[in-house]
């Protein structure tokens, strides 16, 4: 059964960074895409990064290029996100997700939350 | 807002075949796969069709997708009061070189 579970949310002041983490299980961790996903209170989803197999090839929204880093170690099975300069505007659920169903279905984890405030 | 366009909110009765559109451009829908979500309340997201029309394992044949053009729907029959969620679309986008989301979409039964 494919398993993601997220940590390293919590609270953080305007400016701060975090790093979050998103452990997987039950699937050949270096044989598939995966992304970040938020959701902000009452919002909608939100796609924030996604990453290649190899980790050769990352993608970015512009609403967090050049703060946000996406990596994966796949002798871990783990996927990370550095968030640096982070804003008000970041305070959301984060999901990790991996691109389990032909390149096109994502399969989810439970989340973490993130809140950037004073 | 949001590069693919759902409608805000649907409704239908128990047992009702109920419609959401989902709607995009010739960069996103209107050359890559679309895949649909449902969000319960208080939940993760979850798959219920990718590659337009292809259900993963578990999920029922009462959901179903469709893509036409720039545009794809997910219709669920015979509706449940346990289907009363929020759904998603997205595909990638081929401009913007990222996924994109519908808005979603508040399914409520009477």
């Amino acid at each position: 059964e494919v398993q993601l579970v997220e940590s390293g949310g919590g609270l953080v002041q305007p400016g701060g960074s975090l790093r979050l983490s998103c452990a997987a299980s039950g699937f050949t961790f270096s044989s598939y895409g995966l992304t970040w996903v938020r959701q902000a209170p009452g919002k909608g989803l939100d796609w924030v990064s996604g990453i290649s197999t190899s980790g050769n090839n990352k993608y970015y929204a512009d609403s967090v290029k050049g703060r946000f880093t996406i990596s994966r170690d796949n002798s871990k099975n783990t996927l990370y996100l550095q968030m640096n300069s982070l804003r008000a505007e970041d305070t959301a659920i984060y999901y990790c997700a991996v691109l389990y169903y032909d390149s096109s279905g994502y399969v989810w984890g439970q989340g973490t939350m993130v809140t950037v405030s004073s | 807002q949001s590069v693919l366009t759902q409608p805000p909110s649907a409704s239908g009765t128990p047992g009702q075949r109920v419609t959401i559109s989902c709607s995009g451009s010739s960069s996103n829908i209107g050359r890559k796969t679309v895949s649909w979500y449902q969000q319960l309340p208080g939940t993760a997201p979850k798959l219920l069709i990718y590659t337009n029309n292809q259900r993963p394992p578990g999920v029922p044949d009462r959901f179903s997708g469709s893509k036409s053009g720039t545009s794809a729907s997910l219709a669920i029959s015979g509706l449940q009061s346990e289907d009363e969620a929020d759904y998603y679309c997205a595909a990638w986008d081929d401009s913007l070189n990222g996924r994109v989301f519908g808005g979603g979409t508040k399914l409520t039964v009477l």
